[in-house]
């Protein structure tokens, strides 16, 4: 078992819809959880971060983290062109926050006008 | 915001020769850096952890003479690609972090390795 899986997608949504990215992880110490974005190309970008079970909005976007589940979500609200991208969840690994940030595969979002 | 300056952002160099790539985290102390690989196509796979001032612990898999880390001030830390062949050919990126663990790791705009 990976030790955070996503679907890879590709996640096909219409421009204005709500875009749900869903993440599994096997570690039940992990504390926290973080959803990058990555254009072709480029490096990672934080988006959201979470540690706490329940639903953490900022803007367009949602992180809902269920650590009973081991599932951690990211809904994208209004979605738009831009937000085409692979989505990557990411998990520190281990109690005690020994700092090593796992990641999943990335789910391929394309979000059509 | 922490910001972290990676270089070279491409090299490409003959097979059998040695890369060396540059992570400096420009405005904080990054007691660890972290350096991942990246297929295309594929997710960030982590290589190896780089703690200020002590030996680099590598993932499983990755041959720690191939892939020599140094890390020694709290402001810079370098991977060296030695005896480079083609199928070495991937990005490279390093992350830091303020306070590991609580915190978004920031990554390096990462580096394009070809061997050719």
């Amino acid at each position: 078992q990976k030790e955070v899986e996503q679907n890879s997608g590709p996640l096909s949504v219409p421009e204005g819809a709500i875009a749900s990215l869903n993440c599994t992880y096997s570690d039940r110490g992990s504390q926290s959880f973080f959803w990058y974005r990555q254009y072709s190309g480029k490096s990672p970008e934080l988006i959201m971060s979470i540690y706490s079970n329940g639903d953490k909005e900022d803007g367009r976007f949602t992180a809902q983290l269920n650590k009973a589940s081991q599932y951690v979500s990211l809904l994208i609200r209004d979605s738009q062109p831009s937000d085409s991208a692979t989505y990557l969840c990411a998990v520190n690994i281990g109690s005690g926050n020994t700092g090593k940030l796992i990641f999943g595969q990335g789910t391929t979002l394309q979000v059509k006008p | 915001g922490a910001v972290v300056s990676q270089h070279p952002s491409r090299v490409i160099c003959k097979s059998g020769t040695s890369v060396k790539i540059e992570c400096r985290s420009l405005d904080f102390q990054a007691t660890t850096m972290f350096w991942y690989r990246q297929f295309p196509k594929q997710s960030l796979m982590l290589m190896a952890t780089s703690n200020e001032g002590s030996k680099a612990t590598y993932e499983q898999g990755v041959e720690k003479d191939k892939f020599l880390i140094n890390h020694a001030s709290l402001t810079l830390s370098t991977l060296t690609v030695t005896s480079a062949h083609p199928e070495d050919s991937s990005f490279y990126i390093c992350s830091a972090s303020l306070f590991t663990g609580f915190y978004g790791y920031t990554f390096g705009s990462g580096t394009r390795l070809t061997v050719v």
